[in-house]
C-alpha cells in the first residue's frame, strides 16, 4: 500500500532560524496536504498542493510539490515560538479519498 | 469554514465497558467521515472510513466488532469502543471534507482522549 515517509522526526531550532521538513511517497500522489498539530490539539489543515512542481507560500511558510508528485517539503523562514507543533504531510493517491499521513516532524523553537 | 464537532473530548472508563464517541459536521453534509487513532508522539493511523447509510470500511488489523461505526445521517458518525481494555487507551480523531470547499482540506474534530482503567 501507499506509504508516506517524513523526516526529520524531531527538529529543535533557535528562534529566528529556518526549518524544513520533507515528505516522500512510495507512489505518485494526486495531491499532498499539510497539517499542523499543536501539543494537545488536533490537526489543522494548512494547505494542499495539486500540480507538479507547485510552490505555494503562506507568509513565512513555503510549500513545494515535486515534479514527479512523489515528494514535498515545508519550509519555515525565521521561526517563531508560535510555530511550535508537529507538522504532518498527508498524501492522496489517484482516485482515492483516504489520506495517508507521514509520521510528522515535531518542531521545537528555543526562544 | 467547515466545522467538525467531536465529543466527548476526554473520557475515562473502566475496563470491559463500552464508550461511544460522536463526530458531527456542523455546517455541511458529510457522506464520508474518517476515524483515526493516534498514539502518543505518533502519527495518525486511519482506522476506518464511515459511509452514510452503509457499512464502514475498516483498515487492515482493525477489529470491526470492537470498533463499531455507525453513520446514520449525513451529519453524524459514531465510533463505539466495545469492551474497552487499557490497550485501547488512545487519542481518537474523526475528520470529514466539506464538499465544494476551495481548500479541499479535511477538517478534523478536536479529538477524544480515551483512558481505560
Amino acid at each position: 500500500g501507499q506509504q508516506v515517509m517524513q523526516i526529520p522526526q524531531y527538529q529543535h531550532v533557535q528562534e529566528g532560524e529556518d526549518f524544513t521538513t520533507y515528505c516522500n511517497s512510495s507512489t505518485t500522489l494526486s495531491n499532498i496536504q499539510w497539517y499542523k498539530q499543536r501539543p494537545g490539539g488536533h490537526p489543522v489543515f494548512l494547505i494542499q498542493l495539486v500540480k507538479s512542481g507547485e510552490v505555494k507560500k503562506q507568509k513565512r511558510l513555503t510549500f513545494q510539490f515535486g515534479e514527479a508528485k512523489k515528494n514535498s517539503s515545508l519550509h519555515i523562514t525565521a521561526t517563531q515560538t508560535t510555530d511550535v507543533g508537529t507538522y504532518f504531510c498527508a498524501g492522496l493517491g489517484a482516485g482515492s479519498y483516504q489520506l495517508t499521513f507521514g509520521k510528522g516532524t515535531k518542531l521545537s523553537v528555543i526562544p | 469554514g467547515a466545522v467538525v464537532s467531536q465529543h466527548p473530548s476526554r473520557v475515562i472508563c473502566k475496563s470491559g465497558t463500552s464508550v461511544k464517541i460522536e463526530c458531527r459536521s456542523l455546517d455541511f453534509q458529510a457522506t464520508t467521515m474518517f476515524w483515526y487513532r493516534q498514539f502518543p508522539k505518533q502519527s495518525l493511523m486511519l482506522m476506518a472510513t464511515s459511509n452514510e447509510g452503509s457499512k464502514a470500511t475498516y483498515e487492515q488489523g482493525v477489529e470491526k466488532d470492537k470498533f463499531l461505526i455507525n453513520h446514520a445521517s449525513l451529519t453524524l458518525s459514531t465510533l463505539t469502543v466495545t469492551s474497552a481494555h487499557p490497550e485501547d487507551s488512545s487519542f481518537y480523531i474523526c475528520s470529514a471534507r466539506a464538499p465544494g470547499t476551495v481548500s479541499y482540506g479535511y477538517t478534523f474534530g478536536s479529538g477524544t482522549r480515551l483512558t481505560v482503567v
